[in-house]
């Protein structure tokens, strides 16, 4: 099945330190969303991106579609300690043949120190 | 609080019980998904309905699973014979979407289960 690779699987910062993190897939994907998960909490959705090439932002949070169609980054600014969790992307299928669902990538685990 | 819930947030049973879990929507939203978490894992897809019909199950969705909506607002997600493999966290999303029209799926708090 499809399947998202998403890296570093980790990341250990210093509090004000720039974060930087992908995902690439075999796949095309219509939509790119990133998430966020803080532990026994459900996924909070960050950003969606729609199309190729397409660059948002949302605070200190940016993220891009790949031209390809098969990547996507999320940049965070001058992180702070609420910056910790795990954050996933994921690519959505199209509902007319796939139901609109999602898969996902393994997850970013990021920490940072104050 | 408008957005997903799910009842209850934490389960615990013995292997062999039956358990039954609730999702309610964002109220406009006309699809609604389940995913499971296994530790260290993203979410992977269970099923999903668009109103009150249930238009694809995963694989991973065995014959003990069994999903409804039956008035196309909430669902339940219902686990017969439970085994310790089905400890997990089930997620239950919404979005609302036309035919063609994909949007941005929300995620509830999630329901933990322990099967012992």
């Amino acid at each position: 099945g499809q399947q998202l690779n998403q890296s570093p699987q980790s990341m250990f910062i210093q509090e004000g330190e720039d974060v930087s993190m992908n995902c690439t897939s075999s796949s095309i994907f219509n939509t790119w969303l990133w998430y966020k998960q803080d532990p026994g909490e459900g996924p909070v959705l960050l950003i969606a991106l729609y199309k190729a090439g397409e660059l948002t932002s949302n605070g200190r949070l940016t993220a891009q579609f790949g031209i390809t169609r098969k990547d996507s980054f999320l940049n965070i600014s001058a992180s702070i300690p609420s910056d910790v969790g795990i954050y996933f992307c994921a690519g959505q299928l199209p509902s007319w043949n796939q139901g609109g669902k999602l898969i996902f990538g393994q997850g970013t685990e990021l920490s940072v120190k104050p | 609080d408008t957005g997903v819930s799910q009842n209850p947030r934490h389960k615990i049973t013995k292997r062999g019980q039956n358990v039954t879990f609730r999702c309610d929507p964002i109220s406009e939203h006309n699809r609604l998904y389940w995913y499971r978490q296994t530790l260290g894992q993203g979410p992977e897809f269970l099923t999903y309905f668009q109103n009150e019909a249930q238009l694809e199950k995963s694989r991973l969705l065995s014959d003990r699973f069994s999903a409804e909506r039956p008035k196309g607002s909430f669902s339940t997600l219902e686990i017969q014979r439970t085994e310790q493999g089905d400890s997990a966290m089930y997620l239950c999303a919404s979005s609302w979407g036309l035919a063609g029209v994909d949007n941005e799926q929300f995620f509830g708090p999630g329901t933990r289960l322990t099967v012992l």
